[in-house]
C-alpha cells in the first residue's frame, strides 16, 4: 500500500541554524500538507500546497518557514533560523484531487529537536 | 467551519464495540463528519466519513443523527491496537486544500 514517507525521522540542530524537512508524498497525490505537533499538544496545521503554490497558511507558518516541491516527488519544509519554540514533531500529509474528498494520509512525522 | 464537542476519554473493553460521539449542533449543509485517530507518536490516519447517510468501512460505522447535529463513531470490536486520540472533524464539501483542525478529541483506553 502506497504510503508518504519522512525524512529524517528525528533532527538535532541549534537554535539559529537552518533545517529542511523531508517528505515523499503519495506518487498520485495533488494537495500536500504541513502539520506541527508540540509535544503534549495537539496537532497544528502549518500550510497547503497545491499546483506548485501555497493555498492556505496558518498564522503559525510566518517568514521563517518556507515549502517547496523541487521536484515530482519530494515536498519540504525550511525553517530559516530554529527557535527553541519550534521543537515537534513535525508531520507530512497528502491527499488526491477528488472532489469532496479530504481523506489525508500522514506520514511518521520527523522530531526536530532545537537546542 | 462547525465546532465539535467531544468527550476528553473514554474507556472500553477489548473485544466490545467502542461507540465515541460528537457534537456538531452547528454543521451547516454542505459539510462533512470526518474521523481521524491518533495512535501514541504516530501520524494521524483516515478512519471514516460522512454526510447524512450511516457509513461502514473495514475499520469503523459512522451514525449521523437526521438532523446532523451529532454523530456516533462505532468501533465493533475493539482491540488494545485502538487504544488512540479520536478526531471527530468537521470539513466542508469542496475540500479544497482545506487543512484539518485538531481539537482535543477522544482518548479511547482499550482494557484488556
Amino acid at each position: 500500500e502506497p504510503e508518504v514517507t519522512q525524512t529524517p525521522s528525528h533532527q538535532v540542530t541549534q537554535m539559529g541554524q537552518e533545517v529542511i524537512l523531508r517528505c515523499v508524498p503519495i506518487s498520485n497525490h495533488l494537495y500536500f500538507y504541513w502539520y506541527r505537533q508540540i509535544l503534549g499538544q495537539k496537532v497544528e496545521f502549518l500550510v497547503s500546497f497545491y499546483n506548485n503554490e501555497i493555498s492556505e497558511k496558518s498564522e503559525i507558518f510566518d517568514d521563517q518557514f518556507s515549502v517547496e516541491r523541487p521536484d515530482g516527488s519530494n515536498f519540504t519544509l525550511k525553517i530559516r533560523s530554529t527557535k527553541l519554540e519550534d521543537s515537534a514533531m513535525y508531520f507530512c500529509a497528502s491527499r488526491t484531487g477528488l472532489a469532496g474528498y479530504n481523506e489525508q494520509f500522514f506520514g511518521p512525522g520527523t522530531r526536530l529537536t532545537v537546542l | 467551519d462547525a465546532k465539535t464537542t467531544q468527550p476528553t476519554s473514554m474507556d472500553c473493553a477489548e473485544g466490545r464495540a467502542a461507540n465515541l460521539p460528537c457534537n456538531h449542533s452547528t454543521i451547516s449543509g454542505n459539510e462533512y463528519v470526518y474521523w481521524y485517530r491518533q495512535i501514541h507518536s504516530q501520524g494521524p490516519q483516515y478512519i471514516i466519513h460522512g454526510l447524512k447517510n450511516n457509513e461502514t468501512n473495514e475499520m469503523a460505522s459512522l451514525i449521523i443523527t437526521e438532523d446532523r447535529k451529532s454523530s456516533t463513531l462505532i468501533l465493533p470490536h475493539a482491540t488494545l491496537r485502538d487504544t488512540a486520540v479520536y478526531y471527530c472533524i468537521v470539513l466542508p464539501s469542496g475540500g479544497g486544500a482545506d487543512g484539518l483542525t485538531f481539537g482535543k478529541g477522544t482518548h479511547l483506553i482499550i482494557q484488556p
